[in-house]
């Protein structure tokens, strides 16, 4: 089985400037989420989808961070403009969203931004 | 408010050793579930072991296994045989709405160093 897919692995910007990741989850996973890890510190969600819709969002600086999840398979995190706080590690995680091994949450390999 | 606890910073223990990493978390939900993650260098998040609150036994998993203590609200980590790959940092992880597809919340993490 594939596992969590995300890319670009690794990014250097500037700030100010726009930045955007990729995943794409486990097939059949309903829910997706978006995490920051700041280095140091454990990962804080961003946004939880279920299926195409959002569940939690209330962590998302929204005046500078957004996502979507059209058709509710992949999903996209943009940053614009970038600042140097938003620095991290941008990991993204999905689950069946049912049951109690559905309940486990699979991490993918994460995407490293660095804000220069 | 849900919260994770993991006061060790930093463990060493020598191979083939068992070792303890602490985790206590505070919830209002009657249900949840616990979680351990490794995070090795390259930043992946590996998923480890799951606790239901309402499993009875405890939950282990090869050389993982989950010392789960309700009243206490504490849910350690115990390694055994300790490996020279198993230096990583170790998340402790809660999600609330048990089956429900509540966001999981995690720990600071404590880093376990394995000497040879």
């Amino acid at each position: 089985e594939a596992g969590v897919a995300q890319s670009p692995r690794y990014k250097i910007i500037e700030k100010r400037q726009s930045v955007a990741f990729w995943c794409n989850p486990i097939s059949g996973h309903a829910t997706l989420y978006w995490y920051q890890q700041i280095l140091g510190q454990g990962p804080k969600l961003l946004i939880q989808f279920q299926n195409n819709g959002v569940v939690d969002d209330s962590q998302l600086p929204k005046d500078r961070f957004s996502a979507e999840r059209l058709k509710g398979v992949d999903s996209t995190l943009k940053i614009q403009p970038a600042k140097l706080e938003d620095s991290a590690v941008y990991l993204c995680a999905s689950s069946l969203g049912s049951g109690a091994r559905g309940n486990t949450i699979y991490f993918g390999e994460g995407s490293w931004l660095t804000v220069v | 408010a849900q919260k994770i606890t993991q006061t060790q910073p930093g463990m060493f223990v020598q191979e083939k050793e068992a070792v303890t990493l602490d985790c206590t978390y505070d919830t209002s939900d009657q249900s949840y579930g616990l979680f351990w993650y490794k995070q090795p260098s390259s930043g992946e998040m590996i998923f480890l072991i799951y606790q239901g609150s309402y499993d009875e036994q405890n939950a282990t998993e090869g050389r993982y296994s989950l010392n789960f203590q309700k009243a206490r609200k504490s849910a350690n980590l115990v390694i055994s045989a300790s490996q020279l790959g198993d230096s990583a940092m170790y998340f402790c992880a809660m999600r609330g709405r048990h089956n429900q597809g509540g966001k999981l919340i995690f720990g600071q993490g404590t880093e376990l160093s394995v000497k040879p």
